[in-house]
């Protein structure tokens, strides 16, 4: 079965250029999570979804940053105009549900961003 | 509030001897407890997960973990370590039994030497 899938995998660019990150959830999962590696702050939470909908953005650093979720097999994070702090690794996760049950999170291979 | 703290950012260990990797957690109601584990250029994988059933939770690889209220640990333990379990791993709690609330800890680097 095909896992949580993330493009780019790397991503070099320059400040204040515009940055888009995608995922492809697990089919049937229903949740999806955005999360923030870096090696101050570990992994942090950005945003949830929920049967598509937003359920929790309160992680998302500032306006620069957006996330959407057009439909339940793609969600897509969006930087713009994107900063020499925003590099990161960048993980998409699903999961089959999420309220009420504390279950697997399965992680994308993640997106490595630099920003120069 | 709930918390998790890993109280060993790095843990070596000699090929078929026993890993220990340690972690505290902070929890207001009983925490459902996990541990993931990150290979190098990876996503994260769950290893075992403790939701109040038994307390000697089972994991993959050989991978075990007892979770102990009197102690507030979950430390995660493995017999015989391989070089393959070179690895970072993540002890991660949530207490509201919602998957958006779950806090991670810092990371335990296990390195495993011949």
């Amino acid at each position: 079965d095909a896992g949580v899938i993330q493009s780019p995998r790397h991503e070099v660019t320059e400040m204040g250029q515009e940055v888009t990150l995608r995922c492809k959830p697990i089919s049937g999962h229903n949740s999806l999570f955005w999360y923030r590696q870096t090696m101050m702050r570990g992994l942090e939470l950005l945003i949830y979804f929920n049967n598509n909908v937003p359920i929790d953005d309160s992680g998302m650093p500032e306006d620069r940053f957006s996330a959407k979720m057009p439909n339940a097999s793609f969600s897509t994070l969006k930087i713009q105009p994107s900063e020499p702090r925003d590099s990161a690794v960048y993980f998409c996760a699903s999961s089959l549900r999420a309220v009420f049950d504390p279950g697997e999170l399965f992680f994308g291979e993640g997106s490595r961003l630099t920003v120069l | 509030a709930q918390s998790v703290t890993q109280l060993d950012s790095h843990v070596s260990v000699s090929e078929g001897t026993p890993v220990l990797l340690r972690c505290n957690y902070s929890s207001s109601y009983s925490p459902s407890l996990f541990w993931y584990v990150q290979h190098p250029n990876k996503g994260l994988q769950l290893l075992l997960k403790y939701t109040s059933a038994a307390t000697l939770v089972k994991g993959i690889n050989g991978f075990e973990a007892e979770f102990k209220k009197s102690e507030t640990s979950f430390h995660l333990t493995k017999p015989s370590a391989h070089m393959s379990d070179a690895a970072e791993y993540f002890c991660v709690v949530s207490d509201t039994g919602t998957a958006s609330k779950l806090t991670f800890g810092t990371g335990t680097r296990l390195q495993v030497t011949l």
